[in-house]
């Protein structure tokens, strides 16, 4: 149980484009989902924190025009990198946490490895 | 907000050693703590978490120890193996703080034959 997805695994795309990044809760429905980006050999840095059917919450100096958040249902957020540049190129992780779990519990997807050229 | 720090960046054991990675945290209404092993490309895993209303918790060769008043933990690996090969990452959370996680900078932990 507890299986989040995402799709895609990787996606390369031209500086200028945009990018959508699908998280999907498998088999339980997922109240809240988290967006985290992590370079090469550093941490996950969360950019922000979606809950169904509301508005994402940014940290601090992420730009949400930027980085596009919906979470339209229990089962599934977007990230939309827009205007992509070479300086987005990550790996982005989402993870979600259920309605019926512990406060604590986050389940973590296989991330996204995105190429900007 | 949170802020959590994680020593050594690297670390390199004999296979068979122990292994051990510290963190510290600078909130003190953090009262969650997971362990999060990360091969190269892959998800982040649970591996072991506390809360803080224990010291210190253990799963076969791997236990985890929490200092509340020092605000620190610590990752405690025994009869290390190579597949304990990875990088680890320390976090700390908080009810009501939103239910984020805060990482640490993560160790890499080379085991070697």
């Amino acid at each position: 149980g507890a299986v989040v997805s995402q799709h895609p695994s990787r996606v390369i795309c031209k500086s200028g484009t945009s990018v959508k990044i699908e998280c999907r809760s498998l088999d339980f429905q997922a109240t809240t989902m988290f967006w985290y980006r992590q370079f090469p050999k550093k941490s996950l840095m969360l950019m922000a924190t979606s809950n169904e059917g509301s508005k994402a919450t940014y940290e601090q100096g992420v730009e949400k025009d930027k980085f596009l958040i919906n979470h339209a249902s229990l089962t599934l957020s977007t990230l939309t990198v827009t205007s992509a540049h070479p300086e987005d190129s990550s790996f982005y992780i989402c993870s979600a946490r259920g309605s019926g779990g512990v406060w604590y519990e986050q389940y973590f997807g296989p991330g996204t490895r995105l190429t900007v050229t | 907000g949170e802020n959590v720090e994680q020593h050594p960046s690297t670390l390199s054991v004999q296979e068979g050693d122990s292994a051990v990675i510290k963190c510290t945290y600078s909130d003190s209404a953090s009262n969650y703590f997971p362990w999060y092993k990360q091969e190269l490309g892959k998800r982040p895993q649970l591996i072991i978490d506390i809360r803080s209303n224990v010291g210190e918790k253990k799963d076969q060769r791997i236990a985890v120890t929490l200092n509340k008043t020092a605000k620190h933990f610590s990752l405690h690996i025994t009869e290390t193996q190579p597949e304990d090969s990875a990088v680890y990452f320390c976090a700390a959370a908080y009810t009501g703080g939103g239910n984020k996680l805060t990482f640490g900078t993560g160790t890499q932990l080379k085991v070697e034959l």
